[in-house]
């Protein structure tokens, strides 16, 4: 069974502009977590979609929004970009059956602000 | 406010020692907890474990959970090289799958 999968892996934007991350979960998996790794904060949650609706959502600004896709594919969006931003992106895909809540992480999209 | 406390926060250690690595919790409504090793690349799950006091294996990495005092160890025996990563507790909360992460715990093991 194939795993995540993440595009683009490496994008370099300057400030200012928006950017869009995607992914694809595990087949059959409903729920996309999207996350934002950097060394001083860590892994912080971003936003989690199932079924297309977004289930939850962490204290990112509203510049980050995301959505989901009737297949479960799902994207992020973030505008107005900041040299803040600059981080790893990870998104995770889980069943999200009863008491299953393992989540597998694609490889990352790393993004550079300048 | 929910949050996940690792320790130690950073570790070097010799090829077939023995490491304990901590986590601690305080979520509302806790369903389980997850251990990931994170080397250069995404993490990759290790266990989850969601009952206390069964412990969970697998080769030389075990991890038991305590919901009463409200941590996790997980322990790594005989250590080599390739086991040297971030090693990342999170907790799932409430009922939508939200993971809250820990700040990880980087292990080194030299030769």
């Amino acid at each position: 069974k194939a795993g995540v999968t993440q595009t683009p892996r490496y994008l370099i934007k300057t400030r200012g502009q928006q950017v869009t991350l995607s992914c694809s979960p595990i087949s059959g998996h409903r729920s996309v977590s999207w996350y934002q790794q950097t060394p001083g904060q860590g892994l912080q949650f971003l936003f989690e979609y199932f079924s297309e609706t977004q289930r939850n959502k962490g204290n990112f600004p509203g510049r980050f929004s995301g959505r989901q896709f009737s297949n479960s594919r799902s994207e992020m969006n973030v505008s107005t970009l900041e040299l803040g931003d600059s981080a790893l992106y990870l998104c995770a895909s889980s069943l999200v059956g009863t008491g299953t809540y393992e989540q597998y992480f694609g490889p990352g999209t790393r993004l550079t602000v300048t | 406010e929910d949050k996940v406390v690792q320790s130690p926060l950073s570790l070097v250690v010799h090829e077939g020692d023995t490491v304990t690595l901590n986590c601690s919790y305080e979520v509302t409504n806790f369903r389980s907890l997850l251990w990931y090793k994170q080397e250069k690349k995404a993490p990759t799950f290790l266990f989850m474990l969601t009952s206390s006091g069964i412990e969970k294996k697998s080769g030389r990495l075990s991890s038991i959970l305590d919901k009463k005092e409200l941590f996790s160890i997980l322990n790594i025996t005989a250590t080599q090289t390739g086991d040297s990563a971030v090693y990342l507790c999170a907790v799932v909360s409430g009922n939508t799958g939200k993971l809250i992460f820990g700040q990880g715990t980087t292990l080194q093991v030299k030769p």
